[in-house]
This record gives structure tokens, C-alpha cells and sequence, in this order.
């Protein structure tokens, strides 16, 4: 089945513990791109990423790191959480990134930063 | 830097009733516009695109979409709503300025169909 999974899909912890959510697709695509969700602001992109090791800046990258070493893969770092981090996190990759191409998303990750 | 914007942030309607939820962009250039819909507990998928040709442009379940370049809106309809529908949706675009790599998504629609 053709799908976005990521992990974990709940996680609450502390201000400063370094976490990282996977992601990683079945599908063979090269582009993968990270979002949160926040009540009233919809989705807003983060990082995305074209290909292997080609990575760019969404609208809302700071306190994020990413990394493409492969291509099903696209982990989202918190190197240093904080409560404002506080959100639904979605995956979502599409074929080669082509300005027609549908996005498909995984089922999201709720990160609560205490 | 392109921006979307949905003015109708929560619309409660009873089944049968006809939809329409507004999207309007910012940016005048060659865009790609979509919507998603989010059922409760289930994750993003497309419910319609718009990338080139006939600006009325029909989905999933019954959803159409018209793109006016002249007014930046990419409208979304529904003839006749069903209890099912009871979802989030979100506008979408891609394309110039930010390149069709960036994707700006607008702040969501919470439509509640009452049986």
C-alpha cells in the first residue's frame, strides 16, 4: 500500500530534549516536505526537500533541522524543543515535486513541549 | 510572498444545502491552486487541482473548484452536502514567487453538516 508513515504519532516532552520524528514514504518520491498545523494558522511549511541531500527552507524553519540521506527518508530534528513547537506535524511527499504532482501526507505527529 | 486566504472559518450547514468556500491568493503569477480536505482523526488528501486549462475543475464526492485569475479565487462548490462532508478544508498554492517547491496553505475552512 502506498503510504506516508511517521513516527512517533504522540509525543510529550521537555523544553531542551533533543527529539526527532520520522518520516519516511513507499512511493519512490522525490520530494518530501515537512508542515505544522496550529488552530487558526492552517498548515504552514517548514523544511522541504527536492531530492537526496538537496534540502530548502519553508516559511517556518527556525528551531528545525532536517536531513535527505535517503531517499524514502526525511527525519525532522528538534534540537532544542520549546513550548512554542508545540503542534501537529505533517509529512507529505509528491513525484519529483512537479508543480502538478499531489502531495500525499502521512497521519501526522501531535508533539506537546512541556 | 504568496499568501492564501479562506474567509469563511467555520460554516455549519444542514444536508442538502449547497456549498461554497471561498480562496483567494496573492500572488498574480503562474500558480497551482488545490484543496485538501482533513476528516476528523484522518490526515490531508487532495480533494481537487487546478494546474492549467478548463478553470472549472471537478473532484472527489461531488466537489468542484472554479479558478477566476481576474479576482485570485479558487472557490470550492458543493451542489448538495452530505453529513459526510463534515471536515476541514484547506486551500492551497504553489508556483511563483516561491517556485512550485514552496506550497503556502490557507488557515482552513471547519465545515459542520448537520443531519
Amino acid at each position: 500500500e502506498a503510504q506516508v508513515t511517521q513516527n512517533p504519532r504522540y509525543l510529550i516532552t521537555v523544553t531542551g530534549k533533543k527529539l526527532t520524528v520520522t518520516c519516511s514514504q513507499n512511493m519512490n518520491h522525490e520530494y518530501m516536505s515537512w508542515y505544522r498545523q496550529d488552530p487558526g494558522l492552517g498548515l504552514r511549511q517548514i523544511y522541504y526537500s527536492m531530492n537526496v541531500e538537496v534540502t530548502d527552507k519553508g516559511d517556518v524553519p527556525e528551531g528545525y533541522k532536517v536531513s535527505r540521506k535517503e531517499k524514502r527518508n526525511f527525519p525532522l530534528i528538534l534540537e532544542s524543543p520549546s513550548p512554542n513547537q508545540t503542534s501537529l506535524y505533517f509529512c507529505a511527499s509528491s513525484d519529483r515535486g512537479s508543480n502538478t504532482d499531489t502531495q500525499y501526507f502521512g497521519p501526522g505527529t501531535r508533539l506537546t513541549v512541556l | 510572498a504568496q499568501s492564501v486566504s479562506q474567509h469563511n472559518h467555520h460554516v455549519i450547514l444542514s444536508e442538502a444545502a449547497s456549498l461554497e468556500l471561498g480562496c483567494n491568493y496573492s500572488y498574480g503569477g503562474t500558480v497551482n491552486l488545490f484543496w485538501y480536505v482533513q476528516y476528523p482523526g484522518q490526515h490531508l488528501q487532495l480533494l481537487l487541482k487546478y494546474f492549467s486549462g478548463d478553470p472549472l475543475v471537478k473532484g472527489i464526492k461531488g466537489f468542484e473548484a472554479e479558478f477566476i485569475k481576474s479576482k485570485f479565487s479558487f472557490n470550492l462548490r458543493k451542489p448538495s452536502v452530505q453529513w459526510s462532508d463534515t471536515a476541514e478544508y484547506f486551500c492551497a498554492v504553489n508556483g511563483a514567487p516561491g517556485g512550485y517547491q514552496k506550497v503556502t496553505f490557507g488557515t482552513g475552512t471547519k465545515l459542520q453538516v448537520i443531519p
